[in-house]
């Protein structure tokens, strides 16, 4: 079975672009969390996705923004980019239940100058 | 807030020593707890979860957690350490009953086991 699929690994982006990043969850998961992690702010929730639809959302700028697609693949989209978003984003898989665990991809790695 | 502490920032244990990573919570409400390990350039492995009923929580690679409602803590324990155990984890929680998939972490902690 594959894991979650992130893609691109890497990127380097310059302030004031955009950028998108991609997440395949697991075949079956319907449900796809991101969160961003650096090592000053650790690991913090940007928002889930199921069934197409934004269910909750982190204390997040309006900058970041996401979409799911039928198949239940996810973007993950950041506006006007900032030096203080160069993160680790990683994307989270899971299945609905809440007792169920989240399956994380290796993450993308957003370098921002 | 609800939160979670690791309250160590980093735990050295020598080879074959049992190891302790502790954890905290401060939630109103019943979490569900989660540990997860992180490898360098890699995302989060899950390692264990408790959800409801026998408090000892047995894991992957050997790990089990112990549940402890009064005390509110979920420590992480490995009866014999490796070396390849060395990488950076991570206590988690999500609350029941809010519809709220959202893992709230710790700050992590870093075990390092020498040979």
């Amino acid at each position: 079975k594959a894991g979650v699929t992130q893609t691109p690994r890497y990127l380097i982006k310059t302030r004031g672009q955009q950028v998108t990043l991609s997440c395949s969850p697991i075949s079956g998961h319907r449900s796809v969390s991101w969160y961003q992690q650096t090592p000053g702010q650790g690991l913090q929730f940007l928002f889930e996705y199921f069934s197409e639809t934004q269910r909750n959302k982190g204390n997040f700028p309006g900058r970041f923004s996401g979409r799911q697609f039928s198949n239940s693949r996810s973007e993950m989209n950041v506006s006007t980019l900032e030096l203080g978003d160069s993160a680790l984003y990683l994307c989270a898989s899971s299945l609905r239940q809440q007792n169920t665990e989240a399956f994380f991809g290796q993450g993308t790695r957003l370098t921002v100058v | 807030a609800q939160s979670v502490a690791q309250p160590e920032d980093q735990v050295n244990v020598a080879e074959g020593n049992p190891l302790t990573v502790k954890c905290t919570y401060s939630v109103s409400g019943n979490p569900y707890l989660f540990w997860y390990v992180q490898y360098p350039n890699r995302g989060l492995q899950f390692l264990l979860k408790y959800i409801t009923g026998d408090n000892l929580v047995k894991g992957s690679y050997g790990f089990e957690a112990e549940f402890n409602k009064s005390q509110t803590s979920f420590h992480l324990k490995k009866p014999s350490a490796l070396v390849s155990d060395s990488a950076l984890y991570f206590c988690a929680f999500r609350l029941m009953d809010t519809g709220r998939r959202a893992l709230t972490f710790g700050s992590g902690t870093r075990l390092q086991v020498q040979p």
